[in-house]
């Protein structure tokens, strides 16, 4: 099957500091990768739909200042969690569509914890 | 927008019965039903998956069915082992890729 990676598996900061999640396909391309984040003992929550190219898509209620999400080729987008709080601490999870129809295939996870 | 609810949120068998996982989704227009199992702290793994166009689908021990018309589908596990003790998901998309996930079951088979 298709792989996703992400980099890195785990990251502590302190509060108010930024912070920068890589996912990869590493043997397809997408044109389309999306962002989750999963609270302790809950689902994946779409945070935002990330489009090689163009701007990303947020889903309600989900900060676009603050969650900058970056497609800038066919294999790599980038969440950047700016000014970090705690309660931004969180596991994130990218995935992406290998081809024009599902399913998707997710990456290993970020866990954040900020101070 | 779509909305996906999953029953029960825990789930407790003896090793070897069955395990049967519910979701019900609300856009008439998905037509695609994934069933995720993750494991503390790794990523969601496909386990098995069905298209709107068939009614039920079997991989061994995991099955899963669709009802269109009541829009709502299930994960069927038989001769539960303790290895399948994991959360499972569900979602349901309609095309976009965009995937909407249930709330989560956590399976816990006893030995």
């Amino acid at each position: 099957g298709a792989v996703v990676s992400q980099h890195p598996s785990w990251v502590i900061c302190k509060s108010g500091t930024s912070v920068k999640i890589e996912c990869r396909s590493l043997d397809f391309q997408a044109t389309t990768m999306f962002w989750y984040r999963q609270f302790p003992k809950q689902s994946l929550m779409l945070m935002a739909t990330s489009n090689e190219g163009s701007k990303a898509t947020y889903e309600q209620g989900v900060e676009k200042d603050k969650f900058l999400i970056n497609h800038a080729s066919l294999t790599l987008s980038t969440l950047t969690v700016t000014s970090a709080h705690p309660e931004d601490s969180s596991f994130y999870i990218c995935s992406a569509p290998a081809g024009n129809a599902p399913p998707q295939y997710f990456g290993p996870g970020t866990r954040l914890t900020v101070l | 927008g779509e909305n996906v609810e999953q029953h029960p949120s825990t789930l407790s068998v003896q090793e070897g019965d069955s395990a049967v996982i519910k979701c019900t989704y609300s856009d008439s227009a998905s037509n695609y039903f994934p069933w995720y199992k993750q494991e503390l702290g790794k990523r969601p793994q496909l386990i098995i998956d069905i298209r709107s166009n068939v009614g039920e689908k079997k991989d061994q021990r995991i099955a899963v069915t669709l009802n269109k018309t009541a829009k709502h589908f299930s994960l069927h596990i038989t001769e539960t082992q303790p290895e399948d003790s994991a959360v499972y998901f569900c979602a349901a998309t309609s095309g976009t890729y965009k995937y909407i996930f249930g709330t989560g079951t956590r399976l816990k088979v006893l030995a």
